[in-house]
């Protein structure tokens, strides 16, 4: 299948910078895309979404871009905060849905 | 509104031992339901989904089993643990169809021995 176990990627940024961590999905027809963030020992929590007839949404703090050419998927998170540190999974849709390795983010007071 | 359960929290048990983890969704009808597995510092594996009572795909040939015995129950079994089944267990719900977000439980820690 496209989800798979492995190592997780690492991004330490300094409290109050901004975050971006990317992401690189398998399916070009896929047409729904979405950014989870998983605490420790919880399960992954819903942070923003996109539709393929759109390239960028914001929320608050959290902004996904979405380049379909190269099959790309961001997430920018605006002065980082503590609370902000978890693990970022992205996930797309094709015949199911496929999460991709996640990134985990360590935001230094 | 819509809630998942999952239970145990945690769980420690003996090689070779049975396995049974459920886990049941409020607040909606047919949902779609996953059962996932996720290994420390790793990624999310999809084990199985299922579209409807009785409908489960399996993604991954192992000695796990689910089973969906009515609408918003979802139940995760093992006849023998082995080691390696050790990990993070999640369950999630969407809605009817892959073009929406899965909702996820809050997870089975479980420790095989």
């Amino acid at each position: 299948g496209e989800s798979v176990g492995l190592h997780l990627p690492t991004l330490s940024v300094q409290e109050g910078d901004n975050s971006i961590i990317n992401c690189a999905y398998s399916n070009s027809a896929s047409d729904y895309f979405i950014w989870y963030k998983q605490e420790s020992g919880k399960g992954p929590q819903f942070i923003i979404d996109i539709r393929s007839n759109m390239d960028k949404r914001q929320g608050q703090r959290v902004t996904v871009l979405l380049n379909k050419t190269v099959k790309h998927l961001s997430l920018q998170i605006a002065a980082t905060q503590p609370g902000d540190s978890a693990v970022y999974f992205c996930a797309w849709t094709g015949n199911q849905f496929y999460f991709g390795t996640g990134t985990s983010l360590t935001v230094i007071p | 509104s819509q809630t998942i359960h999952q239970w145990p929290a945690t769980l420690v048990q003996p090689v070779g031992s049975p396995l049974s983890l459920e886990c049941t969704v409020e607040g909606t009808s047919n949902p779609n339901l996953y059962w996932y597995r996720q290994a420390a510092g790793r990624g999310l594996q999809l084990l199985f989904y299922s579209v409807g009572i009785g409908q489960i795909s399996s993604e991954v040939p192992q000695n796990l089993s689910a089973s969906r015995p009515q609408d918003r129950q979802f139940i995760l079994s093992s006849k023998k643990l082995l080691l390696s089944d050790s990990g993070f267990y999640l369950c999630a719900w969407s809605v009817a169809g892959f073009s929406y977000e899965q909702y996820f439980g809050p997870g089975t820690r479980l420790t095989v021995t």
